[in-house]
């Protein structure tokens, strides 16, 4: 059963706190990807990473960074969380030529930050 | 501006009432429309690409429909596990990566038993 998990479910955090959001895949995928999910809004991406050290910015890359340091791992990191960053992080890895219909999607991480 | 917009936001059903979402996008060139299922606590999961107007795919009791401007997926007697919220995306024509793909937000389907 192929996999994509994600280190928390739930996280709190206070503003100005350096936040971790890791995850993890075991399908030997090249993409792995960060999304926020927001009411209302949809699934916006924030980074993608195409091979190891790799990473490209998504729609809404500002007051994040990433990290992708083994190929199964890939890291979403908030440098210095602010209230407007409370939102589902949802990660996902693909194929290296795989299109939206072979992404695999973990469960997501629900962030607040008072 | 390539945009995609689900109707309705939330949509309740009686078990076995049948009922349509629908999915309406601008985009300038159409590479694939896509329907995704997410239940409460998980991530999406795939359902179903549709290429080009008129196709239709279907899996038990979803059906999903293209034209050139907007996409239905028609639930058929649905059952309260259907419940879920069902998700739409399109990528313009020319990009293949899962990178260039645009979600619309989402319709949030109730069945009671």
């Amino acid at each position: 059963d192929v996999k994509v998990t994600q280190s928390s479910r739930y996280l709190v955090k206070r503003t100005g706190e350096k936040v971790f959001l890791e995850c993890v895949q075991d399908m030997d995928h090249e993409n792995m990807f960060w999304y926020r999910q927001d009411p209302g809004l949809g699934l916006r991406l924030i980074y993608f990473s195409y091979d190891v050290k790799m990473k490209e910015k998504g729609d809404i890359p500002e007051g994040y960074s990433v990290s992708r340091e083994k190929k199964e791992r890939f890291s979403l990191i908030l440098e210095s969380a602010s209230t407007n960053q409370t939102s589902m992080y949802l990660c996902a890895s693909s194929p290296k030529t795989g299109g939206p219909e072979t992404q695999y999607f973990g469960p997501g991480t629900r962030l607040l930050v008072l | 501006e390539d945009q995609v917009t689900q109707s309705p936001e939330a949509l309740r059903l009686q078990e076995g009432e049948s009922s349509s979402l629908n999915c309406s996008y601008t985009v300038s060139g159409l590479r694939g429309l896509f329907w995704y299922r997410q239940d409460p606590g998980k991530g999406p999961e795939f359902l179903f690409t549709l290429y080009s107007a008129g196709e239709e795919k279907e899996k038990e009791r979803l059906k999903a429909t293209l034209t050139k401007k907007e996409s239905f997926l028609h639930i058929t007697a649905p059952k309260p596990e259907d419940s879920a919220t069902y998700l739409c995306a399109v990528q313009e024509s020319g990009y293949s990566s899962a990178s260039k793909i645009i979600f619309g937000s989402g319709t949030r389907l109730s069945i009671r038993p």
